[in-house]
């Protein structure tokens, strides 16, 4: 199985500041043949089921905010929330769709200072 | 706008099977990949398997043994059965929507999830 790991486990930053969530695989989820990493990123609210924000490591998803954005390659992948708003309080997760079986990282919560 | 709901029984007692269904709606289940994914309360994300509108199968192979998915296309709804359960299977289930003839794309529509309790 591929491992998922994030760094922090949790952060806290002030409205208006950047946040950065850090997510590694044990290995590389990029596919050769068509340049794409098998990355997803996926924000979960108390009570809701997980939102996709982010796939390919770096595509936003329709009507996601232009203040997420996500990046990397390989095995080391980042998403960042460019001026943390009260609604992005939340977990975000990272998840591999490259091999079965998917496997999500642990996830991040993201609270405000 | 394609919407998901799962039901079933919320308690299942030990040793018993669970038995969730998905029901689609506002679009067609086939020529997609379905997964089921669970979420232990207060923790991560665990993906259980996927089935494709055909019936063609992937399960988690750390519950493989356990698992069965089905598909009933004529009436648009999916299907998960858990056997021997133990308490280490409660959880909120997600039924989700994988890609279109591929299941190599991330999951863009959830259900709601429906939490299911395993004891006596």
């Amino acid at each position: 199985d591929i491992v998922m790991t994030q760094s922090p486990d949790s952060l806290a930053v002030s409205l208006g500041e950047r946040a950065t969530i850090n997510c590694k695989s044990s290995q590389s989820v990029l596919y050769s043949s068509n340049n794409r990493n098998y990355l997803a990123w996926f924000q979960q609210k108390p009570g809701h089921p997980p939102k996709l924000l982010i796939y390919w490591a770096s595509t936003r998803e329709s009507g996601v905010p232009d203040r997420f954005s996500g990046s990397g390659s390989g095995t080391d992948f980042t998403l960042t929330i460019s001026s943390l708003q009260a609604e992005d309080v939340a977990v975000y997760y990272c998840q591999q769709y490259y091999n079965t079986p998917f496997t999500f990282g642990p996830g991040t919560k993201v609270d405000i200072k | 706008q394609v919407q998901l709901q799962e039901s079933g029984p919320g308690l299942v007692k030990p040793s018993e099977t669970l038995s969730l269904t998905c029901t689609v709606s506002g679009g067609s289940i086939s020529n997609y990949y379905w997964s089921w994914i669970r979420q232990p309360p207060g923790k991560g994300l665990e993906w259980i398997g996927y089935i494709y509108y055909s019936g063609s199968t992937n399960y988690n192979p750390s519950l493989k043994s356990r698992v069965t998915m089905s598909v009933d296309t004529s009436k648009n709804q999916l299907s998960l059965k858990l056997s021997s359960v133990t308490a280490a299977d409660t959880a909120v289930y997600y039924c989700a929507r994988e890609g279109e003839s591929s299941p190599y794309f991330p999951v863009d529509y959830w259900g709601q999830g429906t939490l299911v309790t395993v004891s006596s």
